[in-house]
Order: structure tokens, then sequence, then C-alpha cells
């Protein structure tokens, strides 16, 4: 089993629409959650982090958090053809262990 | 600006040829590690250095060594490269481990070994 599960996609919204991104993690000692953004042929860059139970919220993002169940999500809300990437899931322990990606498209 | 530094961004090696990836940061980090990426496969972890005068494996650390060479740079070297090795190289650094704020990665080096 990986450590970190993401579905590969692609996910395919319709532009203003909101954007469900899911991951699942196999460590319950994981302490931190992070999720980053890779344009492609790009770096990954960081946009949102979480480490307690529940949502977090930063302008169209939010990130949600159920550590029982040993799941992470990411919303994004009134979608952007810019919104288009890989958005990769990320969790820890000491080290930052990543999920292989999802892909986003957003149909204008 | 600040940030992580990667140098090359473009390789080409032939088989059995070795060269060393350089990564420097000017963020005062004190962590810095080595990615590698593959379609499908995601970021795995080669090495990294939790400090200055510290280097552990990662994930995938055979066919390379590591020089955390003082608190800015940390290298990667292939001594003599294999067409599995073929990906792109991420560099990135973090303050101690993961606290509060992740990675910074560099922009990588495209590495292909014919």
């Amino acid at each position: 089993q990986k450590e970190v599960e993401q579905n590969s996609g692609p996910l395919s919204v319709p532009e203003g629409a909101i954007a469900s991104l899911n991951c699942t993690y196999s460590d319950r000692g994981s302490q931190s959650f992070f999720w980053y953004r890779q344009y492609s042929g790009k770096s990954p860059e960081l946009i949102m982090f979480i480490y307690s139970n529940g949502d977090k919220e930063d302008g169209r993002f939010t990130a949600q958090l159920n550590k029982a169940s040993q799941y992470v999500s990411l919303l994004i809300r009134d979608s952007q053809p810019s919104d288009s990437a890989t958005y990769l899931c990320a969790v820890t322990g000491y080290k930052l262990i990543f999920g292989s990606g999802t892909r986003l498209l957003v149909r204008p | 600006n600040a940030g992580v530094t990667q140098t090359p961004k473009f390789q080409v090696l032939k088989t059995g040829q070795s060269m060393t990836l350089q990564c420097a940061q000017d963020m005062n980090h004190n962590s810095m590690y080595w990615y590698r990426q593959d379609p499908g496969m995601g970021l795995r972890l080669i090495y990294y250095s939790a400090s200055e005068g510290t280097t552990d494996k990662g994930e995938v650390p055979n066919g390379y060594n590591v020089s955390r060479l003082n608190k800015r740079e940390f290298s990667l070297r292939l001594e003599s490269a294999a067409p599995s090795q073929t990906s792109v190289y991420f560099c990135a650094s973090s303050v101690i481990g993961t606290l509060g704020y992740g990675y910074t990665f560099g922009s990588g080096t495209r590495l292909t070994v014919v």
C-alpha cells in the first residue's frame, strides 16, 4: 500500500465550479498535511497546509482534514482555467511523503 | 531573489558518466532534500540532510551520493549514470523538518541518460 494515495485524474470541471481533490494516507502518526500545485514543467508550489481536524480556508482554497479516516482534501471554489495543474498531497512525520498527484483540468 | 537555486537546468549524460547536481538556498534553512520525479510516480525522496553535517537515505538512494557542503549547499552526485536515472530532480529546503511551512523547491534539473 502506498503511503499517500491520490487519484491521478484528470479531474475535469467547468469554469466557476468547485473542484474537489482527495488524498488518503496510511501513517496514523502523520502530523502535518500539505497541498502543492505543480504546473507542467515547473516545480511544486505550496498552496495550503493543515494540522488540525476540520477545515482551513484561504481565499478560494479550503483544506479539510479528518485524521480518524486518514483523509485530507482540497476544495477549489470558483475554479479558473489558471487552476489547471497537478495537485500534490504530502504528509509528514519528519520528512514529506508525496502522493503521485491529481491532474485538474478547468474547462473555459 | 531568495529561494533555492539548482544547477544545471538541463543535462544529457551517456551511460556510465558521472555528474554532480548543485543546490544552494539563501533562506537560512536547516534542512535540505533531493527528490526525483518520474511520470506517474510523484516525488520520491533520494537523500536528505536534516541539518548541516548530517545526511540520510530516503526512499530511492541507490546510485546516488550527497554532500552537505555547508548550511547553504547540498549536492547530489551520480557516480555512474544509468538510463533508469533519467528523471527530473528537485532540491528543496525547509526551516527544520516540516515545521510550519513545508518545503521550498528549486526549479529542477532535467536529466537524460542515454
